[in-house]
């Protein structure tokens, strides 16, 4: 099947600093990429969808100067947290998904996680 | 809109048992289901998935889901638990058409010895 990898698989960093997360399709063109937060114990939560070459659409409450996101090519796709608080320590996961796919099928990353001090 | 809803948020089976974990969806048009299983810090995984066509879905691990259209469910079962089933298990929509997946709150899976 297709794969979708992520990096860093996890991520500490201090208050205040910027962190990025890639997301990248490994054997496919991702023509869509979606981007979702978990808290423990609790389901995805869909941040942004972001169509390459396009600008993201990003779901109601997600701050779109806070979450930056990148769809700069067809396999690669970034998430940048900027100024860090420790609020936004959580497990980030990306999918991606091309067109062509049976049923337009995504395929998830392996997950980030994010600790903020 | 779509709407999952998945009963129990924690299901507890002894090894060798049945499996049964249960997802109901809203939808105005007919959905795309899915079936996904989630490993402690891991990504999602997909077991399987309905798309129209049969009723009845196989999925990996020997797992298999009904579409029932009159009782707006997909649940999931499996006939004999194993150790390894231990997870969490996420019910998912999408609308045809539509781009977004629309995840149920998902359900913990605990096997017993």
């Amino acid at each position: 099947g297709a794969v979708v990898s992520q990096h860093p698989s996890w991520v500490i960093c201090k208050s205040g600093t910027s962190v990025k997360i890639e997301c990248r399709s490994l054997d496919f063109q991702a023509t869509t990429m979606f981007w979702y937060r978990q808290f423990p114990k609790q389901s995805l939560m869909l941040m942004a969808t972001s169509n390459e070459g396009s600008k993201a659409t990003y779901e109601q409450g997600v701050e779109k100067d806070k979450f930056l996101i990148n769809h700069a090519s067809l396999t690669l796709s970034t998430l940048t947290v900027t100024s860090a608080h420790p609020e936004d320590s959580s497990f980030y996961i990306c999918s991606a998904r091309y067109l062509a796919f049976s049923y337009n099928e995504q395929f998830f990353g392996p997950g980030t996680r994010l600790t903020v001090l | 809109a779509q709407s999952v809803t998945q009963l129990g948020s924690h299901v507890s089976v002894s090894e060798g048992a049945l499996v049964l974990l249960r997802c109901n969806y809203s939808s105005s048009v007919p959905p795309y289901l899915f079936w996904y299983v989630q490993y402690p810090n891991q990504g999602l995984q997909l077991l399987l998935k309905y798309t129209s066509a049969a009723t009845l879905v196989k999925g990996i691990n020997g797992f298999e889901a009904e579409f029932k259209k009159s009782e707006t469910s997909f649940h999931l079962t499996k006939p004999s638990a194993h150790m390894s089933d231990a997870a969490e298990y996420f019910c998912a929509v999408r609308g045809q058409g539509a781009q977004k997946l629309v995840f149920g709150q998902g359900t913990r899976l605990t096997i017993n010895p």
